[in-house]
Protein backbone atom coordinates (compact mmCIF):
# COMPACT_ATOMS: atom_id res chain seq x y z
CA UNK A 1 0.00 0.00 0.00
CA UNK A 2 1.06 3.89 -0.58
CA UNK A 3 1.13 6.11 2.09
CA UNK A 4 1.36 9.90 1.15
CA UNK A 5 1.93 12.06 4.31
CA UNK A 6 1.68 15.82 4.71
CA UNK A 7 2.68 17.53 8.00
CA UNK A 8 1.83 21.29 7.33
CA UNK A 9 -2.03 21.21 7.61
CA UNK A 10 -1.25 24.82 7.02
CA UNK A 11 0.96 27.38 5.26
CA UNK A 12 1.25 31.38 4.57
CA UNK A 13 3.83 33.18 2.65
CA UNK A 14 4.51 36.97 1.51
CA UNK A 15 3.79 37.54 -1.58
CA UNK A 16 7.37 37.73 -3.72
CA UNK A 17 9.09 35.70 -1.28
CA UNK A 18 9.44 31.58 -1.69
CA UNK A 19 7.60 28.66 0.42
CA UNK A 20 8.47 24.98 0.94
CA UNK A 21 5.71 22.49 1.55
CA UNK A 22 7.09 19.13 2.74
CA UNK A 23 5.62 15.48 1.87
CA UNK A 24 6.76 12.29 2.76
CA UNK A 25 5.84 8.67 1.19
CA UNK A 26 5.88 5.73 1.15
CA UNK A 27 5.76 2.87 -1.48
CA UNK A 28 7.14 -0.66 -1.72
CA UNK A 29 7.06 -0.07 -5.93
CA UNK A 30 10.32 0.43 -7.43
CA UNK A 31 8.87 1.85 -10.29
CA UNK A 32 6.14 5.24 -9.74
CA UNK A 33 5.59 9.02 -9.97
CA UNK A 34 5.14 12.06 -7.99
CA UNK A 35 3.17 15.23 -8.41
CA UNK A 36 1.78 17.81 -6.73
CA UNK A 37 -1.68 19.14 -7.38
CA UNK A 38 -3.30 22.48 -6.45
CA UNK A 39 -7.06 22.81 -6.25
CA UNK A 40 -8.42 26.42 -5.76
CA UNK A 41 -11.02 27.18 -3.64
CA UNK A 42 -14.33 25.88 -5.98
CA UNK A 43 -12.14 25.33 -8.82
CA UNK A 44 -10.91 21.94 -10.28
CA UNK A 45 -7.87 20.23 -9.24
CA UNK A 46 -5.10 20.63 -11.75
CA UNK A 47 -1.38 19.51 -12.00
CA UNK A 48 1.44 21.61 -11.25
CA UNK A 49 4.66 19.16 -11.17
CA UNK A 50 5.43 15.49 -12.18
CA UNK A 51 8.49 13.80 -11.14
CA UNK A 52 9.45 10.34 -11.93
CA UNK A 53 11.02 7.99 -9.53
CA UNK A 54 14.09 7.10 -11.83
CA UNK A 55 15.05 10.17 -12.57
CA UNK A 56 17.48 11.48 -10.33
CA UNK A 57 17.02 15.12 -11.75
CA UNK A 58 14.84 17.22 -9.74
CA UNK A 59 11.82 18.48 -12.13
CA UNK A 60 11.22 22.61 -11.98
CA UNK A 61 8.26 24.01 -13.70
CA UNK A 62 8.85 27.91 -13.80
CA UNK A 63 8.54 29.16 -10.73
CA UNK A 64 7.74 25.47 -9.01
CA UNK A 65 10.39 23.21 -8.01
CA UNK A 66 11.01 20.03 -6.42
CA UNK A 67 13.15 18.32 -4.16
CA UNK A 68 13.30 15.00 -4.56
CA UNK A 69 15.21 12.68 -1.89
CA UNK A 70 14.33 9.08 -2.91
CA UNK A 71 16.45 7.33 -0.11
CA UNK A 72 14.59 9.39 2.32
CA UNK A 73 10.95 9.38 0.68
CA UNK A 74 10.74 12.66 0.86
CA UNK A 75 8.92 15.19 -2.05
CA UNK A 76 8.98 18.95 -1.28
CA UNK A 77 7.71 21.53 -3.63
CA UNK A 78 9.11 24.83 -3.04
CA UNK A 79 7.39 27.90 -5.00
CA UNK A 80 9.57 30.75 -5.24
CA UNK A 81 7.80 34.66 -6.00
CA UNK A 82 4.85 33.37 -4.91
CA UNK A 83 1.57 35.43 -6.41
CA UNK A 84 -1.64 35.83 -5.40
CA UNK A 85 -3.03 33.24 -7.23
CA UNK A 86 -0.81 30.62 -6.01
CA UNK A 87 -3.26 30.59 -3.09
CA UNK A 88 -4.67 26.79 -2.81
CA UNK A 89 -4.61 23.25 -1.22
CA UNK A 90 -1.58 21.31 -2.35
CA UNK A 91 -1.89 17.96 -2.34
CA UNK A 92 1.23 15.75 -2.59
CA UNK A 93 0.54 12.21 -4.70
CA UNK A 94 1.92 9.38 -5.58
CA UNK A 95 0.96 6.93 -8.47
CA UNK A 96 3.05 3.48 -8.73
CA UNK A 97 1.64 -0.32 -9.40
CA UNK A 98 -1.74 0.42 -10.46
CA UNK A 99 -3.40 3.89 -12.28
CA UNK A 100 -4.55 4.89 -9.16
CA UNK A 101 -3.13 8.25 -7.91
CA UNK A 102 -2.86 8.14 -3.83
CA UNK A 103 -2.82 11.79 -1.90
CA UNK A 104 -1.91 13.18 0.66
CA UNK A 105 -4.39 15.27 2.93
CA UNK A 106 -3.39 18.81 1.92
CA UNK A 107 -1.63 21.57 2.81
CA UNK A 108 -3.45 24.92 2.54
CA UNK A 109 -1.30 27.54 1.04
CA UNK A 110 -2.22 31.76 2.18
CA UNK A 111 -0.41 34.06 0.65
CA UNK A 112 -0.09 37.53 1.90
CA UNK A 113 -0.49 40.53 -0.38
CA UNK B 1 -8.87 20.53 -25.68
CA UNK B 2 -12.02 21.54 -23.79
CA UNK B 3 -11.29 19.63 -21.15
CA UNK B 4 -13.07 16.64 -18.55
CA UNK B 5 -16.30 17.72 -17.85
CA UNK B 6 -19.01 16.62 -14.99
CA UNK B 7 -22.73 16.92 -15.07
CA UNK B 8 -24.58 18.29 -12.91
CA UNK B 9 -21.53 20.13 -10.56
CA UNK B 10 -24.48 20.04 -7.42
CA UNK B 11 -26.99 17.80 -6.46
CA UNK B 12 -29.09 17.32 -3.69
CA UNK B 13 -31.48 14.58 -2.75
CA UNK B 14 -32.89 12.99 0.31
CA UNK B 15 -31.51 9.89 1.79
CA UNK B 16 -32.42 6.85 0.05
CA UNK B 17 -32.98 8.37 -3.39
CA UNK B 18 -30.63 7.12 -6.46
CA UNK B 19 -28.33 9.63 -8.32
CA UNK B 20 -26.40 9.99 -11.50
CA UNK B 21 -23.33 11.42 -12.15
CA UNK B 22 -21.92 11.81 -15.85
CA UNK B 23 -18.56 12.49 -16.86
CA UNK B 24 -17.15 13.53 -20.11
CA UNK B 25 -13.03 12.68 -20.67
CA UNK B 26 -10.67 15.00 -22.71
CA UNK B 27 -11.48 13.38 -26.18
CA UNK B 28 -8.58 11.48 -27.34
CA UNK B 29 -8.03 9.54 -23.40
CA UNK B 30 -8.84 6.27 -23.11
CA UNK B 31 -8.50 6.12 -19.58
CA UNK B 32 -11.18 7.55 -17.06
CA UNK B 33 -10.78 7.45 -12.90
CA UNK B 34 -13.16 8.15 -10.44
CA UNK B 35 -12.38 9.80 -6.88
CA UNK B 36 -14.21 11.07 -3.92
CA UNK B 37 -13.34 13.73 -1.55
CA UNK B 38 -14.62 14.48 1.81
CA UNK B 39 -14.15 17.86 3.46
CA UNK B 40 -10.93 18.88 4.41
CA UNK B 41 -9.51 15.62 3.05
CA UNK B 42 -7.48 14.60 0.13
CA UNK B 43 -9.57 12.82 -2.90
CA UNK B 44 -9.95 9.05 -2.58
CA UNK B 45 -9.53 6.64 -5.91
CA UNK B 46 -13.07 4.97 -6.74
CA UNK B 47 -12.91 3.23 -9.59
CA UNK B 48 -11.03 3.53 -13.14
CA UNK B 49 -11.88 2.26 -16.93
CA UNK B 50 -9.29 1.61 -20.18
CA UNK B 51 -11.80 2.31 -22.95
CA UNK B 52 -15.03 0.31 -21.91
CA UNK B 53 -13.36 -2.30 -19.29
CA UNK B 54 -13.43 -1.34 -15.86
CA UNK B 55 -10.31 -2.17 -14.53
CA UNK B 56 -10.15 -1.58 -10.92
CA UNK B 57 -12.36 -1.28 -8.43
CA UNK B 58 -11.43 0.37 -4.93
CA UNK B 59 -12.93 -1.27 -1.61
CA UNK B 60 -14.94 1.62 -0.91
CA UNK B 61 -16.91 0.92 -4.09
CA UNK B 62 -19.80 -0.46 -2.32
CA UNK B 63 -22.75 -2.78 -3.51
CA UNK B 64 -24.63 0.47 -3.94
CA UNK B 65 -22.42 2.29 -6.11
CA UNK B 66 -21.94 1.39 -10.03
CA UNK B 67 -19.90 3.09 -12.91
CA UNK B 68 -20.04 2.27 -16.22
CA UNK B 69 -18.33 3.82 -19.70
CA UNK B 70 -20.39 1.89 -22.10
CA UNK B 71 -18.69 3.12 -25.41
CA UNK B 72 -15.31 3.94 -23.72
CA UNK B 73 -15.99 7.51 -23.88
CA UNK B 74 -18.10 9.22 -21.33
CA UNK B 75 -18.84 7.33 -18.05
CA UNK B 76 -21.62 7.12 -15.30
CA UNK B 77 -21.92 6.65 -11.78
CA UNK B 78 -24.83 5.52 -10.03
CA UNK B 79 -25.14 6.20 -6.19
CA UNK B 80 -28.14 4.02 -4.92
CA UNK B 81 -30.55 4.35 -1.79
CA UNK B 82 -28.01 7.23 -0.88
CA UNK B 83 -26.77 7.34 2.68
CA UNK B 84 -25.70 10.28 4.61
CA UNK B 85 -22.25 9.18 4.61
CA UNK B 86 -22.41 9.78 0.97
CA UNK B 87 -21.99 13.28 1.07
CA UNK B 88 -19.25 14.35 -1.06
CA UNK B 89 -17.52 15.76 -3.67
CA UNK B 90 -17.42 13.09 -6.63
CA UNK B 91 -14.41 14.00 -8.95
CA UNK B 92 -13.86 12.84 -13.03
CA UNK B 93 -9.98 12.56 -14.39
CA UNK B 94 -9.18 11.44 -17.48
CA UNK B 95 -5.75 10.34 -19.09
CA UNK B 96 -3.95 9.81 -22.29
CA UNK B 97 -2.57 6.57 -21.24
CA UNK B 98 -1.39 4.88 -18.03
CA UNK B 99 1.70 6.91 -16.21
CA UNK B 100 0.44 10.44 -17.62
CA UNK B 101 -0.66 12.91 -16.00
CA UNK B 102 -4.62 12.87 -15.00
CA UNK B 103 -6.21 15.99 -15.76
CA UNK B 104 -9.70 16.53 -13.46
CA UNK B 105 -13.10 18.17 -14.11
CA UNK B 106 -15.11 20.30 -11.76
CA UNK B 107 -16.12 17.11 -9.83
CA UNK B 108 -19.67 16.92 -8.43
CA UNK B 109 -20.94 18.34 -5.14
CA UNK B 110 -23.67 15.42 -3.78
CA UNK B 111 -25.59 16.44 -0.86
CA UNK B 112 -27.68 14.03 1.23
CA UNK B 113 -30.59 15.97 3.51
Amino acid sequence: AQTVTQSQPEMSVQEAETVTLSCTYDTSESDYYLFWYKQPPSRQMILVIRQEAYKQQNATENRFSVNFQKAAKSFSLKISDSQLGDAAMYFCVTQGGSEKLVFGKGTKLTVNP
Amino acid sequence: DTGVSQDPRHKITKRGQNVTFRCDPISEHNRLYWYRQTLGQGPEFLTYFQNEAQLEKSRLLSDRFSAERPKGSFSTLEIQRTEQGDSAMYLCASSLEGGQPQHFGDGTRLSIL
